[in-house]
């Protein structure tokens, strides 16, 4: 079974910063199954990225991913007031059907 | 736009049976092309995937959970369910339905399937509780 671990556990920054998100899997992960979901307090995770750099129907181009193997990165370009969340990491399919979630970073304004 | 409503009891005793029903919008739970997923998540805490089935009814489950678990499919009624036996305290969470997608994906010049949860539900909090 693979293991995500995200870091940082909680990321403080100002809108208009960059922010930096990293998800490493324990084993090497095939990239088409890495995505990233934004979870705001109180409403269902939204799906953001599939593939680990294809950004979903209607996210914004300040949300790019990269990565592959076992080093996953989330990138915020600009960041804006409604981006302060709670991002995962998600990887299925790496076993036949499996799904697994990282644990999650904190996005808080500073 | 799809919608996944999720539905059942808000409090279940220890030891009984968590039953829950997410009714889908349309007839795409019919399709191949999807599975149909819970996730749970205890409050404040991260993502558990509980399992996932297809619409024939071939399903998958967490392994930390697998013992405990069936997830069923009617497709008859655009429904998916979950029953989680054995309650305990620690299975008070919120209770979200999904619905997951495969895409053809190239990365670095190779194609393959991509896996990932494109719709939610809105969630339902269950409380295991005397």
């Amino acid at each position: 079974e693979i293991v995500l671990t995200q870091s940082p556990g909680t990321l403080s920054l100002s809108p208009g910063e960059r922010a930096t998100l990293s998800c490493r899997a324990s084993q090497s992960l095939n990239s088409r199954y890495l995505a990233w979901y934004q979870q705001k307090s109180g409403q269902a995770p939204r799906l953001l990225i599939f593939g680990a750099s294809s950004r979903a129907t209607g996210i914004p181009d300040r949300f790019s991913g990269s990565g592959s193997g076992t080093d996953f990165t989330l990138t915020i370009s600009r960041l804006e007031p409604e981006d302060f969340a709670v991002y995962y990491c998600q990887q299925y399919g790496s076993s036949p059907y499996m799904c697994s979630f990282g644990q999650g970073t904190k996005l808080e304004i500073k | 736009q799809l919608q996944l409503q999720e539905s059942g009891p808000g409090l279940v005793k220890p030891s009984e049976t968590l039953s829950l029903t997410c009714t889908v919008s349309d007839d795409s739970i019919g399709s191949s092309a999807y599975y149909w997923a819970w996730i749970r998540q205890p409050p404040g805490k991260g993502l558990e995937w509980i399992g996932s089935i297809s619409y024939s009814g071939s399903a998958f489950y967490n392994s930390s959970l697998e013992s405990r678990v069936t997830i069923s499919i009617d497709t008859s009624r655009n429904q998916f369910s979950l029953k989680l036996n054995s309650v305990t305290a620690a299975d008070t969470a919120i209770y979200y339905c999904a619905r997951r997608t495969e895409k053809m994906i190239t990365l670095g010049g190779l194609i393959g399937w991509g896996y990932f949860f494109d719709y939610w539900g809105q969630g339902t909090l269950v409380t295991v509780s005397s």
